[in-house]
């Protein structure tokens, strides 16, 4: 299988913190993952391609400063969402193309639901 | 810009069989996959298709038509389980995916 996680699944903070969340594969090495944010009722909207060895590359109207991404190892990316305002409450999920397969299927994390207060 | 087309919502009941669209229009275009989205879940992915034809997986079944940059979603024998979201999505250059907005699907007994 093909299996990522997320952690945390929720988190609640103030605003002006900075909040981590983290992606892995668990069962398969990931040079590439991706993370998107998710507002309720919409769409998926990729925020950013995560690149191990390289720096992220983010998406017209992301803010890379706000939205600090890296890509540690092979089986891990984290995303940290910078000075958090209410705003940035939302469902942020990860995916990850393993390196074995083509580029048909990328697998998604169960998501972060931050809750900015 | 890019841009993907799809019902905001679909009704169906128990048994039938119900076809998604998706119309997309795309800087580049490498396929057009399928997820399914159950409410505070993550994505799961059902189908893709790189080729113009039919693809089928169980009752699920996708279509490519990438003249008319147009493909479908064919759901057979419809359970109350598919109830959910279903977002098609185009795989541009490096992975990447651009999703539409997603059909939510509401299936009656």
């Amino acid at each position: 299988g093909a299996v990522v996680s997320q952690h945390p699944s929720r988190v609640i903070c103030k605003s002006g913190t900075s909040v981590k969340i983290e992606c892995r594969s668990l069962d398969f090495q990931a040079t590439t993952m991706f993370w998107y944010r998710q507002f309720p009722k919409q769409s998926l909207m990729l925020m950013a391609t995560s690149n191990e060895g390289s720096k992220a590359t983010y998406e017209q109207g992301v803010e890379k400063d706000k939205f600090l991404i890296n890509h540690a190892s092979l089986t891990l990316s984290t995303l940290t969402v910078t000075s958090a305002h209410p705003e940035d409450s939302s469902f942020y999920i990860c995916s990850a193309i393993p390196d074995r397969d083509n580029q048909e299927t990328q697998y998604f994390g169960p998501g972060t639901r931050l809750l900015v207060l | 810009g890019q841009s993907l087309e799809q019902p905001s919502e679909v009704t169906a009941v128990e048994g039938a069989i119900v076809q998604i669209n998706c119309t997309y229009q795309t800087s580049g275009f490498y396929g057009l996959s399928w997820y399914q989205q159950h409410d505070g879940g993550a994505p799961t992915f059902l189908s893709y298709n790189a080729l113009d034809g039919l693809e089928e997986t169980g009752r699920f079944s996708s279509f490519l038509s990438r003249s008319d940059s147009y493909g479908y979603l064919l759901l057979q024998e419809l359970q109350m389980k598919d109830s959910a979201s279903y977002f098609c999505a185009v795989h541009n250059q490096g992975g990447k995916l651009i999703f539409g907005q997603g059909t939510e699907l509401s299936v009656k007994p």
